[in-house]
């Protein structure tokens, strides 16, 4: 009973450097969503999908692209990271807005 | 402005205290409204949800929603060492639209 699942764990970049970061859920839900997380500022919505095909734009997507890639996968890349990048990243899926499931997070510190 | 705003604490009560936490928004458009409890390095879980304004209660936990001066809270009651976390609100406009989070505030029950 897997969830959402997110990998790597752990990374550690160089500025400039790029990465992707892989998001699959295995409950079908229709709905998925990036956020990051800093100190004290909770959780900010990076973009989001709705469902397959779509994407949106949230809180702050700058610096961000994602891709749906099919009804289980949304994925996160940074194409040139930054220090300010800097942070926890936690990907989310629901079917209804009101449950959403997360997964275990993404470590990641830009030097 | 950020549309949902939450006291980050820290809070720090002893046990068997009632608990008292709050959010207040900006977008009236909001009208799913939840607490999710966020343990130490782990990914945030929901604890219940509640639909427009109202009441709902559940076990030692009461969250409140009042549309009119755009405020909600959760209560504990009894609260234990466990309940020790951080936690966050959350709010969307409908049942497929984005999750939009508070920053979080960080509760403490001491023995």
């Amino acid at each position: 009973n897997a969830g959402v699942t997110q990998t790597p764990k752990f990374q550690v970049l160089k500025t400039g450097q790029s990465m992707t970061l892989q998001c699959a859920q295995d409950m079908n839900h229709n709905s998925m969503y990036w956020y990051r997380q800093d100190p004290g500022m909770g959780l900010r919505l990076i973009y989001y999908s709705a469902s397959e095909g779509t994407t949106d734009k949230g809180e702050v997507p700058n610096g961000y692209n994602v891709s749906r890639l099919n009804k289980r996968e949304f994925s996160l890349r940074l194409e040139s990271a930054a220090p300010s990048q800097t942070s926890v990243y936690f990907c989310a899926s629901s079917e209804v807005a009101e449950e959403a499931f997360f997964g275990q997070g993404t470590r990641l510190t830009v030097v | 402005q950020k549309e949902v705003e939450q006291d980050p604490g820290p809070l720090s009560v002893p046990e068997g205290a009632i608990v008292s936490l709050n959010c207040t928004y900006s977008n009236s458009a909001f009208q799913y409204f939840m607490w999710y409890r966020q343990y130490s390095r782990k990914g945030p879980e929901l604890l219940m949800y509640t639909y427009s304004s109202g009441n709902k209660e559940d076990g030692r936990f009461t969250a409140q929603v009042d549309k009119s001066s755009k405020y909600i809270s959760l209560f504990i009651r009894d609260s234990q060492p466990s309940d020790s976390a951080t936690y966050l609100c959350a709010m969307s406009g409908s049942s497929a639209s984005k999750i939009i989070f508070g920053s979080g505030t960080r509760l403490s029950i001491r023995p």
